[in-house]
């Protein structure tokens, strides 16, 4: 069965970097994009970006471009996404997802995803 | 970016109940929109794709509709297992975003 399996919980100062991984297992894992969702306490869910598991290329939201880092192990089937200079307001439950692609846009040239296997998230800590 | 808007943020409800849930985009995305069911401490769970097509071993009282910038979501029958927080997601444009959730609380 498809799972997608993080790393533990994390505390960092303001200003550190932290690095959450995503195993996955189950499947191909080069033939789904992984995408993460951070939720902060008692908030909503926000999208950080996706990352291709086939090549490479990634699309991250404007808000964090910049401090924002995906990359893949294909050898061991783990995504990774690192977060550098990070503030209070980044303390959030972080999540990984294998996305599903909706339909093909031809406007931007790339597919469109919702989110259809979920990590069991990382607590990260942001506190001085 | 597409504003997504719940309602209500908050529902109560008795077992066996028939509820519905309101997404509204602040913009058309015509059928692109999925629902996602959380429980306290998990990751959430997909439930729907493309505003009404039901994923596979999602109990068939979950239901959704609508389409540009009207959605619903409809649990018909409410079970136990079902109190729990419910949130849309556009996935029409980057970036993709989620209405702020609606909690279902057992009355």
């Amino acid at each position: 069965q498809v799972q997608l399996v993080q790393s533990g919980a994390e505390v960092k100062k303001p200003g550190a970097s932290v690095k959450v991984s995503c195993k996955a297992s189950g499947y191909t894992f080069t033939s789904y994009n992984i995408n993460w969702v951070r939720q902060a306490p008692g908030q909503g869910l926000e999208w950080m970006g996706w990352l291709s598991a086939h090549n490479g290329n990634t699309n991250y939201a404007q808000k964090l471009q910049g401090r924002v880092t995906m990359t893949t192990d294909t050898s061991t089937s783990t995504a990774y996404m690192e977060l550098r200079s990070l503030r209070s307001d980044d303390t959030a439950v972080y999540y990984c997802a294998r996305a599903l692609p909706g339909y093909y846009d031809i406007l931007t040239g790339y597919f469109q995803y919702y989110f259809e296997y979920w990590g069991q998230g990382t607590l990260v800590t942001v506190s001085s | 970016d597409i504003q997504m808007t719940q309602s209500p943020s908050t529902l109560s409800a008795s077992v066996g109940e028939r509820v519905t849930i309101t997404c509204r985009a602040s913009q058309s995305i015509s059928s692109w929109l999925a629902w996602y069911q959380q429980k306290p401490g998990k990751a959430p769970k997909l439930l729907i794709s493309k505003a009404s097509s039901l994923e596979s071993g999602v109990p068939s009282r979950f239901s959704g509709s609508g389409s540009e910038t009207e959605f619903t979501l409809t649990i018909s029958g409410l079970q136990p297992d079902d109190f729990a927080t419910y949130y849309c997601q556009q996935y029409n444009s980057y970036p993709y975003t989620f209405g702020q959730g609606t909690k279902l609380e057992i009355k």
